[in-house]
């Protein structure tokens, strides 16, 4: 079956513009995550899904970041007024529902979003 | 912030020989994980590790976790080119939350040249 969709593949965006980001993840996988990769940099956490909502939104770096997900499904990560730190790899992965031990993530191949 | 610590940042090494690569980490954990990536791809994961497992093997690779020094290590024998890649660490930390936030290290670059 298909792996984890994300688009765009890249984004190229102005200062101050507001972008969105799409994570289509495997189908029957209620769990999903977005992580930040700088360049060179390992993976910073963003927001974590279980089915539509969020238990955990520590990782969101400002009130610009904001994220939703609808029918258990396809997610959308928004930065608005982007800035010029924003630029990064913005990956998306997915697993099936946490019972009784860790499931591996399944990542999407990113958006490469540079802000000028 | 990151919870593991690749080491080392980078690693050049000829094809046929063996890759070994440290990870540290600060807290306590449920599992760690060791994932790949190639350049302007996503992660793909390679090996689980349980806190009450000493040693893991898939193929090529050996993976040990020693929690009372909360390192970990990952060898890949006979490495090939199609090795080259990244390979991050993760850490499921043992929270009393329901679920454990998966913390990446900042990875190791892996060149095998044939």
């Amino acid at each position: 079956g298909a792996g984890v969709s994300q688009s765009p593949s890249n984004k190229v965006t102005e200062k101050g513009k507001d972008v969105e980001l799409r994570c289509d993840p495997i189908s029957g996988h209620t769990a999903l995550y977005w992580y930040r990769q700088s360049l060179g940099q390992g993976l910073e956490f963003l927001i974590y899904f279980q089915g539509n909502s969020a238990p955990d939104k520590s990782g969101l770096p400002s009130d610009r970041f904001s994220a939703e997900r609808t029918g258990g499904s396809v997610s959308t990560l928004t930065i608005q007024r982007t800035q010029q730190e924003d630029s990064a790899v913005y990956l998306c992965a997915s697993s099936q529902s946490r019972t009784g031990g860790f499931l591996p993530l399944h990542f999407g191949n990113g958006t490469r979003l540079t802000v000028t | 912030s990151q919870q593991g610590e690749e080491d080392p940042q980078a690693l050049s090494i000829q094809e046929g020989e063996n890759a070994t690569m440290n990870c540290s980490y600060k807290t306590s954990i449920n599992n760690l994980q060791w994932y790949r990536q190639n350049s302007g791809r996503g992660l793909v994961h390679l090996i689980l590790i349980r806190s009450n497992e000493r040693e893991k093997h898939s193929g090529r690779l050996r993976v040990t976790l020693d929690t009372s020094k909360k390192s970990s290590s990952l060898l890949i024998t006979a490495s090939r080119a199609a090795d080259t890649a990244s390979y991050f660490c993760a850490t499921d930390e043992r929270t009393t939350d329901s679920w454990g936030k998966l913390q990446f290290g900042a990875g190791t670059q892996v060149v095998v040249t044939p």
